[in-house]
């Protein structure tokens, strides 16, 4: 079946730091590839997505690349703001499937020190 | 375009209850989608709803249930809560009239607690 593995957190960055979460999935399709992030109190937002290899998706300074040799998705982001602390998801959606479903990882929860 | 509005936000329940929660997709959007957020599950799929026909379902038991009406707004309903049917509810919605692959935009949830 269609898998997300998102690197174990928590995470703790200090403002202006460099960051990289890890994703990596297996899919019996051809997958969309998604990034959600979820502040306290709220639901998911998206934060970028690719359809389809090598396209790059960004947002807000983040940025993911769809890598379909080594299956990964990896979120990065120069210069972190306390503003970014929240929890971040992985997620597919196969193309070829005749449904919506989603598909996440665990998330991992980022803290930006001022 | 207003978002996918939920209701009710919070609920407050007891075993052996059943509950009913609302969503309104964001306008022209067709598929509807529910899932379950847990600290010990994480976020997992329960089922979704296009054209008023379940078109996928997760791996729930039979007492999570859902309709969607023809204006596309969906309920779930829980029957027989359990304590471990605490959760965050979580509905989305997309345009979906491919089908897979398409960007799917969440409601800020409703937050069940079962006493």
């Amino acid at each position: 079946g269609d898998s997300v593995t998102q690197m174990e957190g928590p995470v703790t960055l200090s403002e202006e730091a460099f960051l990289t979460i890890n994703c990596t999935y297996t899919a019996t399709g051809y997958p969309s590839l998604f990034w959600y992030v979820q502040y306290p109190g709220e639901g998911l937002q998206l934060l970028l997505k690719a359809t389809k290899a090598d396209d790059k998706g960004s947002n807000k300074g983040f940025e993911a690349t769809y890598r379909k040799e080594t299956t990964s998705f990896h979120l990065e982001k120069g210069s972190v703001q306390v503003s970014d602390s929240a929890v971040y998801f992985c997620a597919l959606s196969v193309r070829t499937g005749a449904n919506s479903k989603l598909t996440f990882g665990k998330g991992i929860t980022l803290s930006v020190r001022p | 375009k207003a978002g996918v509005t939920q209701t009710p936000r919070y609920l407050i329940k007891t075993r052996g209850q059943q509950v009913t929660l609302s969503c309104s997709p964001i306008s022209g959007h067709r598929s509807v989608s529910w899932y379950q957020q847990t600290p010990g599950q994480g976020l997992q799929f329960l089922f979704e709803y296009f054209s008023e026909t379940q078109r996928n379902k997760g791996n729930f038991p039979g007492r999570f249930s859902g309709r969607q009406f023809s204006n596309s707004r969906s309920e779930m309903n829980v029957s027989t809560l359990e304590l471990g049917d605490s959760a965050l509810y979580l509905c989305a919605s997309s345009l979906s009239a491919s089908g897979g692959g398409e960007t799917q935009y969440f409601g800020p949830g409703t937050r069940l607690l079962v006493l």
